[in-house]
């Protein structure tokens, strides 16, 4: 069964780049779809964006300006990188895996890693 | 985007009961809906894909119904440890989309 792991900084400042890493282990990230989520306290879910292995990318709208992201198949990790946040942007941000379907939603979730931004 | 919308928001029932939740997507979206518990600082858990398709290891308790444009979470028989929120999500369209949640409590 594959495992993720998120990992980065807790703290970002005010208009800096928050970048986050997911560790995939139990398995290969090759072949896969992967998707980043966030939920601020007290929140909903809101979907970032999903990389498959091949690194074709899709986001969403509403953070499209601000967000990247990669994948390093020798690493089995992907990453995140969302450039000049704010407050707003503070979260706690889940890594998770869409199996090789990705219409089915994500079957595997990262812990989550809190993120606040704050200077 | 495809706006995904639950009701209730909340819900409180007793152990036993059967408990339904809905949720309306504002286009049609396929097969492509998805449920989610998520328990107070946990990761979401995937219970139900493809309308209806339990998740293994998920108990058969749990089933989700629907079509077009409406979905329906049910619980045959509540139990204390199913006490969580529930999110729908759409999976037909970018960007992917939850519905609000529903706070589900036991009585």
């Amino acid at each position: 069964q594959v495992q993720l792991q998120e990992s980065g900084p807790g703290l970002v400042k005010p208009s800096e780049t928050l970048s986050l890493t997911c560790t995939v282990s139990g398995g290969s990230i090759s072949s896969y779809y992967w998707s980043w989520i966030r939920q601020p306290a007290g929140k909903g879910l809101e979907w970032i964006g999903r990389i498959n292995t091949s690194g074709g990318t899709n986001y969403s709208p509403s953070l499209r300006s601000r967000v990247t992201m990669s994948v390093d198949t020798s690493k089995n990790q992907f990453s995140l990188k969302l450039s000049s946040v704010t407050a707003a942007d503070t979260a706690v941000y889940y890594c998770a895996s869409h199996g090789g379907t990705p219409w089915y939603g994500m079957d595997v979730w990262g812990q989550g890693t809190t993120v606040t931004v704050s200077s | 985007d495809i706006q995904m919308t639950q009701s209730p928001s909340s819900v409180s029932a007793s152990v036993g009961d059967r408990v339904t939740i809905t949720c309306r997507a504002s286009q049609g979206i396929s097969t492509w809906l998805a449920w989610y518990q998520q328990k107070p600082g946990k990761a979401p858990k995937r219970l139900i894909y493809a309308i209806s398709s339990l998740q293994s290891g998920v108990p058969s308790r749990f089933s989700g119904s629907g079509s077009g444009t409406d979905f329906t979470l049910t619980i045959s028989s509540l139990q204390p440890e199913d006490s969580a929120t529930y999110y729908c999500q759409q999976a037909n369209s970018f960007p992917y989309t939850f519905g609000q949640g529903t706070k589900l409590e036991i009585k």
